[in-house]
């Protein structure tokens, strides 16, 4: 069975501090993949990122940044010196390379006080 | 440009009608979604197909049907017989190797 937790429904923070977001991604699955999609207010889903789980090196894009350790199948995101657009639902998403369906998080609502 | 489109933004249907979603991709993707999110909630599976012709329910597939009789197409009828048609239908298509999934930008459907 495959499942990912994002143990976070909602977080608050105020604009310019840094926010991490968590995601538990469980599989028996020794090679899958994970991602990151952000749903603004108007609804479609925008990608951020993907990583395989034979790479654990971390990715850095501008303010945005994610930890993988498949030592205990995290996929962290944080959003450093956040925005007021940076408010948004962040869904983590995994699945196991060979199968085209993915699993959804249930999302995280981030809200950025201005 | 590339990506996916559903039309249309927003449904009114009177309770007992079917009607259908439109999503067409032109990123030659053969694999194609329809998910399902409600108010507050996360995103769940309907019906997938993995290639021209063929498709698989997914997790919440009973009032929904599809087909698949082009690549580019992938059209979703939500029935009579789905007891709370009320929600936001995302589209998503992928391709065999990256399996990062595109979006289009969805359709809110109210049923009354």
């Amino acid at each position: 069975a495959q499942k990912v937790t994002q143990a976070q429904t909602e977080i608050s923070v105020v604009e310019k501090e840094d926010v991490t977001l968590d995601c538990v991604y469980e599989t028996r699955d020794t090679t899958y993949y994970l991602f990151w999609y952000k749903q603004p207010p108007s609804g479609e889903l925008v990608f951020l990122i993907r990583r395989n789980s034979f790479d654990e090196q971390n990715e850095i894009s501008g303010r945005y940044s994610w930890n993988f350790q498949k030592s205990t199948s995290s996929f962290n995101f944080t959003i450093t010196a956040s925005q007021v657009v940076d408010s948004a639902v962040y869904f983590c998403l995994g699945g196991v390379t060979g199968a085209n369906n993915l699993f959804f998080g249930t999302g995280t609502r981030l809200t950025v006080i201005p | 440009d590339g990506g996916i489109t559903q039309s249309p933004k927003y449904l009114f249907r009177k309770e007992g009608q079917n009607v259908t979603l439109s999503c067409e991709q032109n990123l030659n993707h053969d694999a194609m979604y329809w998910y399902r999110q409600d108010p507050g909630q996360g995103l769940r599976l309907i019906y997938y197909s993995q290639i021209v012709n063929d498709f698989q329910k997914g997790d919440i597939a009973e009032g929904y049907s599809v087909s698949r009789e082009k690549k580019e197409s992938f059209p979703l009828t939500v029935t009579s017989a789905q007891k709370n048609p009320t929600a936001f239908y995302l589209c998503a298509s992928s391709d065999r190797i990256t399996y990062e999934q595109y979006f289009g930008p969805g359709t809110r459907l109210t049923v009354t």
